[in-house]
């Protein structure tokens, strides 16, 4: 039972174009999420992440939305730029779990010089 | 400074072999984790140590064996290996409640 969901395989954008990455899940106890990249023969390299107390948080060209009410959290990259292509995979944990995290199935972003 | 590393890169058993997966990680970090990443799909947690000497089962233990006697080391036995045990497995270190510091991966292929 998949509790964190990203449900666009794949998206492919302009370099300098936006990019937006999306995440819904289940669990209304998730309090703390993370986007994490990954590039092939890579292990996942932390990206951005946000608290539930908020709603935005951002970092240079990432800004990571979350909308509590409807359960899905977003991340825009902003210019992308073709170093960004990579594998994003959101991620969540509770407030009781050891830092356990849940991971989404992942997006394959391609920027396209 | 290497992080967390993980050996050996590749391998590939015959069913019902063993294997121990090495994770060591340089950061003084509590908390060491152990996920695998099947086609597709994203990371599952099979095991976690909170502290040498202290481990617990996460989504996907079956299969499995972890030990937890240094800070620095977190090996993930697999005793008798299963084709749906093929897959990639990822080793990751945080201090407590803070970002996972993930290694290069395992790629395990169960024929």
């Amino acid at each position: 039972d998949q509790q964190v969901k990203q449900n666009s395989p794949s998206l492919s954008v302009q370099e300098g174009r936006i990019s937006i990455l999306n995440c819904d899940y289940t669990n209304s106890m998730f309090d703390y999420f993370l986007w994490y990249k990954k590039y092939p023969a890579e292990g996942p390299t932390f990206l951005i992440s946000i608290s539930s107390i908020k709603d935005k948080n951002e970092d240079g060209r990432f800004t990571v939305f979350l909308n509590k009410s409807a359960k899905h959290l977003s991340l825009h990259i902003v210019p992308s730029q073709p170093g960004d292509s990579a594998v994003y995979f959101c991620a969540t944990r509770t407030q009781t779990g050891a830092n356990n995290l849940f991971f989404g199935t992942g997006t394959r972003l391609t920027v396209i010089p | 400074n290497a992080g967390v590393t993980q050996t050996p890169k590749f391998r590939i058993l015959k069913i019902g072999q063993s294997m121990t997966l090495q994770c060591t990680q340089d950061m003084n970090h509590n908390y060491m984790y152990w996920y695998r990443q099947d086609p597709g799909m994203g990371l599952k947690l099979i095991y976690y140590s909170v502290g040498a000497g202290i481990t617990d089962k996460g989504e996907v233990p079956n299969g499995y064996n972890v030990s937890r006697s240094t800070t620095e080391d977190f090996p993930l036995r697999l005793e008798l290996a299963a084709p749906s045990q093929t897959s990639v497995y990822f080793c990751a270190s945080s201090k407590v409640l803070e970002t996972q510091y993930f290694g290069p991966g395992t790629r395990l292929l169960v024929l």
